[in-house]
């Protein structure tokens, strides 16, 4: 199974920008890039995802390496809102399965 | 957008007895998953219904069973409960087999 590498833990502090690593070095060309946050007690909310091309959204943008065996989740300005566990995983289309890491824990300081 | 509703919210059960968990998907999403979450851990996948018909499966015995209906409900059924099936099952719902999923808030089963 395609799998995900993250760092466990990562800090930054309210309004700058948050670069969030992802490897996924044995993704396949039928994998798409997910990312989701997770907030205690909650299931997880999807963030953005992506196949070859860079992606924005209103949540983040999703910077993928050209050879797709890493991507990077930014977070423009940081809010305390922001703080979750994130997720990278990989969505394979034929295969119908998702795999998740243990995802990095965000901590935003006022 | 009603977004996905899962039932019930905490159940506990007795080792060896079998739980059924129920999810309701938003209109139109095709493609249900559902996930187990132990604590501390990220959600690991158990299978994946597309048009009622699994199309993928995790690392999970065949006591890990589903179903997936037509009017965007589905089921997750363990058998055999064991201590270590305590965990938040989570139900994921998304249009097709390449767009976001909506997670519920999940199921917290505590089997003793």
């Amino acid at each position: 199974d395609a799998k995900t590498t993250q760092p466990n833990s990562m800090e930054s502090n309210e309004e700058e920008p948050v670069h969030l690593p992802c490897n996924h070095s044995t993704i396949s060309g039928t994998d798409y890039i997910h990312w989701y946050r997770q907030l205690p007690s909650q299931g997880p909310e999807y963030v953005i995802h992506g196949l070859t091309s860079n992606v924005n959204n209103r949540m983040a943008s999703l910077a993928i390496a050209e050879d797709r065996k890493s991507s990077t989740l930014i977070l423009h300005r940081a809010t305390l809102r922001d703080a979750a566990v994130y997720y990278c995983i990989l969505r394979d289309d034929n295969a119908g399965k998702s795999t998740f890491g243990d995802g990095t824990t965000l901590t935003v300081k006022p | 957008e009603t977004g996905v509703t899962q039932s019930p919210t905490h159940l506990i059960k007795t080792r060896g007895q079998q739980v059924t968990l129920r999810c309701s998907s938003q209109s139109g999403h095709n493609t249900v998953s559902w996930y187990q979450q132990a604590l501390g851990q990220g959600p690991q996948f158990i299978f994946q219904y597309y048009r009622e018909e699994e199309n993928g499966r995790g690392n999970f015995p065949p006591r890990f069973s589903g179903l997936q209906f037509p009017n965007y409900s589905s089921e997750l059924n363990v058998n055999a409960l064991e201590l270590d099936d305590s965990a938040l099952y989570l139900c994921a719902s998304s249009p097709d087999r390449i767009r976001g999923y909506t997670f519920g808030s999940g199921t917290r089963l505590t089997v003793v």
